[in-house]
């Protein structure tokens, strides 16, 4: 199954524009990755999904247009752009392997983002 | 909008079982289109899938905890339920039930379930 890996701690002045990156381990090159924001004292919240073509389906409700998503080989990106106190979160990655008689769904170990 | 709430014991000894029940309202949970399953979040660390549960009755279990897993369904109370036998320290956590398709787009609030004698 995928392993994916997340940098522990990013942070952006208020106003600048972060990239988080999550990576999936080798051979993993086309599975898809959702986002998740993880306010602190809060229950996580759907961000949105991200292939290699981009953002697949739709936002999670509410989700500012300032949240866009990228993908290119075994990485994909989660920008925040003129970022706000209110994005100060830990943002985490997921992603499903397998259909029909298995599936299993992992997580990386998240990134708390800090707005300076 | 669909809603779903966690309810349970916060406090378990260890060796016993934990046991907890997640509520949905404001939608079906005999949709074909989702499974339902349960997260959980130790203390200052990151997310751990638990497991799933079709509304027919199919489960898929994290590997690392498959032995001690099980989660079952009531569609006619809207209900899905987790235990977790033999718990120790380490299984102390936020415990969240979720809707899941591929992503996991609703999540209940959360509820601390913490193993102590």
């Amino acid at each position: 199954q995928p392993v994916l890996t997340q940098p522990p701690s990013a942070s952006a002045s208020l106003g600048a524009s972060v990239t988080l990156t999550c990576t999936l381990s080798s051979g993993y090159s086309n599975y898809k990755v959702d986002w998740y924001q993880q306010r602190p004292g809060k229950g996580p919240r759907f961000v949105m999904r991200v292939g290699t073509g981009g953002i697949v389906g739709s936002k999670g409700d509410g989700i500012p247009d300032r949240f866009t998503v990228l993908g290119s080989g075994l990485n994909r990106f989660l920008t925040i752009k003129n970022i706000q106190e209110e994005d100060e979160s830990d943002y985490h990655c997921g992603t499903d392997h397998g259909t029909g008689s298995s599936f299993v769904y992992v997580f990386g170990g998240g990134t708390k983002v800090t707005v300076l | 909008q669909l809603q779903l709430q966690e309810s349970g014991p916060g406090l378990v000894k260890p060796s016993e079982t934990l046991s907890l029940t997640c509520t949905v309202s404001g939608g079906s949970i005999r949709s074909s289109s989702y499974y339902w399953g349960w997260i959980r979040q130790p203390p200052g660390e990151g997310l751990e899938w638990i497991g799933s549960i079709y509304y027919s009755g199919s489960t898929y279990y994290n590997p690392s905890l498959k032995s001690r897993v099980t989660i079952s369904v009531d569609t006619s109370k809207k209900q899905f339920s987790l235990k977790l036998s033999s718990v120790t320290a380490a299984d102390t956590a936020v415990y969240y039930c979720a809707r899941m398709s591929r992503e996991v787009d609703y999540w209940g609030q959360g509820t601390l379930v913490t193993v102590s004698s």
